[in-house]
C-alpha cells in the first residue's frame, strides 16, 4: 500500500517554462514533507521541505505547496533549466507525532526532462 | 571526498551467499541510515543508527538482514543467504542529530546488489 504516491512517472517541459511535480499521500500522521532530486548513478540530494503548519515554502526557483485537506503537495520549478533534468522524489515523515520521525517514506519518483 | 562513501559500488553474487555492504558517513554525522531502492520504486527505510546503537531497525525485511556500527562511524549492512528478491540499490545516508527530525539526509551513491 503506497502511502506516498507520485502518479506521473515522467514529465517533459520546455526550458524557461514552469515544471509542476505532484505528490499525494494517504497517511494522516505525516506532518513533514520533502523533495529529493536524483541524477543517474548518484544518491538522492535534498532539495526543499515543508512543515504541515505551512502551506508554502520557497527557495529560489523552487516552491513547494502543501494542501493538507487534499493530502496533496506539489513542487514548482520556475524557470526550468536543462540542469533540472533528474528524478524527483517526494518524501514524508511523521515528526510531530513522534512516530518514527526519522523514517522517510518515499514516492516512486517522477523523471523530469527539461528540453532546451 | 567529503561525502558519504559506499563500497562496493556494484556487487554480483549467487543466491544463498553472504554479502557485506559498507558505508562511511560524513565526518561528524552521528545519525546514519540505510535505505533500499528496488527497480522502479522509491527508497525504503531499513534501519537508523544514532551513534553506535540501532535506534530503529523496524524496516529490516527479515532476520537475514543485520547492520552494525561498532564505533559510531562506519556501518556495515550484512545480508545472509541472499535471495534474488534482495537485488536492489542499497543507499546509506547520514546527518547531524539536529537534522534527524528534518529529514535532510546526505545520501551516498549506493551499492547495487545483484543476486543471480
Amino acid at each position: 500500500d503506497q502511502q506516498v504516491k507520485q502518479n506521473s512517472p515522467s514529465l517533459s517541459v520546455q526550458e524557461g517554462r514552469i515544471s509542476i511535480l505532484n505528490c499525494d499521500y494517504t497517511n494522516s500522521m505525516f506532518d513533514y514533507f520533502l523533495w529529493y532530486k536524483k541524477y543517474p548513478a548518484e544518491g538522492p540530494t535534498f532539495l526543499i521541505s515543508i512543515s504541515s503548519i505551512k502551506d508554502k515554502n520557497e527557495d529560489g526557483r523552487f516552491t513547494v505547496f502543501l494542501n493538507k485537506s487534499a493530502k496533496h503537495l506539489s513542487l514548482h520549478i520556475v524557470p526550468s533549466q536543462p540542469g533540472d533534468s533528474a528524478v524527483y522524489f517526494c518524501a514524508a515523515s511523521a515528526i510531530y507525532s513522534g512516530a518514527g520521525s526519522y523514517q522517510l517514506t518515499f514516492g516512486k519518483g517522477t523523471k523530469l526532462s527539461v528540453i532546451p | 571526498g567529503a561525502g558519504v562513501s559506499q563500497t562496493p559500488s556494484n556487487k554480483v553474487t549467487e543466491k544463498g551467499k553472504y554479502v557485506e555492504l559498507r558505508c562511511d558517513p560524513i565526518s561528524g554525522h552521528t545519525a546514519l541510515y540505510w535505505y533500499r531502492q528496488s527497480l522502479g520504486q522509491g527508497p525504503e527505510f531499513l534501519i537508523y543508527f544514532q551513534g553506535t546503537g540501532a535506534a530503529d531497525d523496524s524496516g529490516l525485511p527479515n532476520d537475514r538482514f543485520f547492520a552494525v556500527r561498532p564505533e559510531g562511524s562506519v556501518s556495515t549492512l550484512k545480508i545472509q543467504r541472499t535471495e534474488r528478491g534482495d537485488s536492489a540499490v542499497y543507499l546509506c545516508a547520514s546527518s547531524f542529530s539536529t537534522n534527524v527530525n528534518t529529514g535532510e539526509l546526505f545520501f551516498g551513491e549506493g551499492s547495487r546488489l545483484t543476486v543471480l
